[in-house]
């Protein structure tokens, strides 16, 4: 069956600028994850998801990161005014329901540059 | 909080050689502990996890991995190494419903296997 998809694969975009990027996770699975994982490091949690809700955004690094899930399903991490140390890479994952028991499936990633 | 170290940045070994990877954790409960691979341009794929019962998990594409409380570590081996496992490799650590970190989990930095042949 499909996995979990994130589009763009790659982002370019100049410091300043608002981005989106979109995670689709497998089909049924409540839990929906984000992560950045930065050059040489592993990732890095950032919030997620049982379903609408965020359940823990602790992650998130400041008020320029929101992110969304408004039916349970698609999720878009939004990034305004980006800085040159918001580029990474970004990590959906999802899984059947919240919990370690539960396996999270990663996508593929979206590669975020700020220049 | 709950933290992974990985002290190996970067490994290499000959295709065919034995592979041990470590990882240590820090969590004050039973810890739920994964191994993931990460191959360039794939996502993170879990090989093995440790949740409780016997300390000894075998995983897919032949690893297994060592639960060791006492040592609070968790490291990955391999009796014979092929060309392909040539990857990046993440410990990680997940909460029990508990801890305030419930539903994520924390990785170490990684270690990257390279292979010779």
């Amino acid at each position: 069956g499909a996995g979990v998809s994130q589009t763009p694969s790659n982002k370019v975009t100049e410091k300043g600028k608002y981005v989106e990027l979109r995670c689709d996770p497998i089909s049924g699975h409540t839990a929906l994850y984000w992560y950045r994982q930065s050059l040489g490091q592993g990732p890095e949690f950032l919030i997620y998801f049982q379903g609408t809700g965020a359940a823990d955004d602790s992650g998130l690094p400041n008020d320029r990161f929101f992110a969304v899930r408004p039916e349970g399903s698609v999720s878009t991490l939004k990034i305004q005014r980006t800085e040159r140390g918001d580029s990474a890479v970004y990590l959906c994952a999802s899984s059947l329901n919240i919990g370690p028991q539960y396996e999270q499936y990663f996508g593929p990633g979206t590669r975020l540059t700020v220049t | 909080a709950q933290s992974v170290t990985q002290p190996d940045i970067h490994i290499t070994v000959s295709e065919g050689a034995s592979l041990e990877l470590r990882c240590n954790y820090s969590y004050g409960a039973t810890p739920y502990l994964f191994w993931y691979v990460q191959s360039p341009g794939q996502g993170l794929q879990l090989l093995l996890k440790y949740f409780s019962g016997d300390t000894l998990v075998q995983g897919i594409k032949g690893f297994e991995a060592e639960f060791k409380r006492s040592q609070s570590s968790f490291n990955l081996r391999k009796p014979s190494v092929h060309w392909s496992d040539a990857a990046e490799y993440f410990c990680a650590v997940g909460a029990d419903a508990g801890g305030t970190s419930y539903g994520k989990l924390t990785f170490g930095q990684g270690t990257i296997l390279t292979v010779h042949p």
